[in-house]
């Protein structure tokens, strides 16, 4: 039962470029979260996605930033035009569909941490 | 202003004496949750008390939750070496966990 599953691991980017992560939630989630964690900090939410739908987007930078969750495959968080700032872990979460999303665990997967040169 | 601030930020102790750190929260939740984060690593889920419990155990593991005070509390017992890590809570009261800084623990053999 392989669980959540975050690619890449590790990603370089210059500054202006475009950075894509993945995220393949655990079998049988259809909830998923994303996190930044900037360094020394704790997490921070971004987004939550059911499939094919934003639910709260609210921790989300207006700009540059969006988030997908398709009916088949990852979801996608995707930051456009990358500056310094951005350099940090990005951390996904999946929980089951079947009860609140309040009450569920959260599971984590390994993150990808992203450098902006 | 941030929910979850952990507390102490750094905790040093040696193998076999017990840990405890504490959390504090800002709005009512509907649960709490304990993560471990080794250096570099993911998160690893330790244990979820949810708004109506007070205690909750887990192997060596102790939480407790009072929500009068909006607290938290994890207790590791006879430490190991290999619990060397930083330790979050993460309040929810919606679909967001709200996480603090962490504490970082160090166990010295």
């Amino acid at each position: 039962n392989a669980g959540v599953m975050q690619n890449p691991r590790h990603l370089v980017r210059r500054r202006g470029q475009e950075a894509r992560l993945r995220c393949s939630p655990m079998k049988g989630h259809s909830h998923v979260y994303w996190y930044r964690q900037l360094p020394e900090e704790g997490l921070k939410f971004m987004v939550y996605l059911q499939k094919e739908n934003i639910i709260d987007e609210s921790g989300m930078p207006k700009e540059r930033f969006s988030a997908e969750f398709p009916k088949e495959g990852p979801s996608i968080l995707r930051i456009q035009q990358v500056v310094r700032g951005d350099s940090a872990a990005y951390f996904c979460a999946s929980s089951p569909l079947d009860t609140l999303p309040s009450y569920n665990e959260q599971f984590f997967g390994p993150g990808t941490r992203l450098t902006v040169l | 202003s941030q929910q979850g601030e952990e507390d102490p930020q750094a905790l040093s102790i040696q193998e076999g004496e017990n840990a405890t750190m504490n959390c504090s929260y800002k709005t009512s939740i509907n649960n709490l949750q304990w993560y471990r984060q080794n250096s570099g690593r993911g998160l690893v889920h330790l244990i979820l008390i949810r708004s109506n419990e007070r205690e909750k155990h887990s192997g060596r593991l102790r939480v407790t939750l009072d929500t009068s005070k909006k607290s938290s509390s994890l207790l590791i017992t006879a430490s190991r070496a290999a619990d060397t890590a930083s330790y979050f809570c993460a309040s929810n009261s919606g679909y967001a966990l709200n996480f603090g800084k962490g504490t970082s623990l160090l166990v010295t053999p």
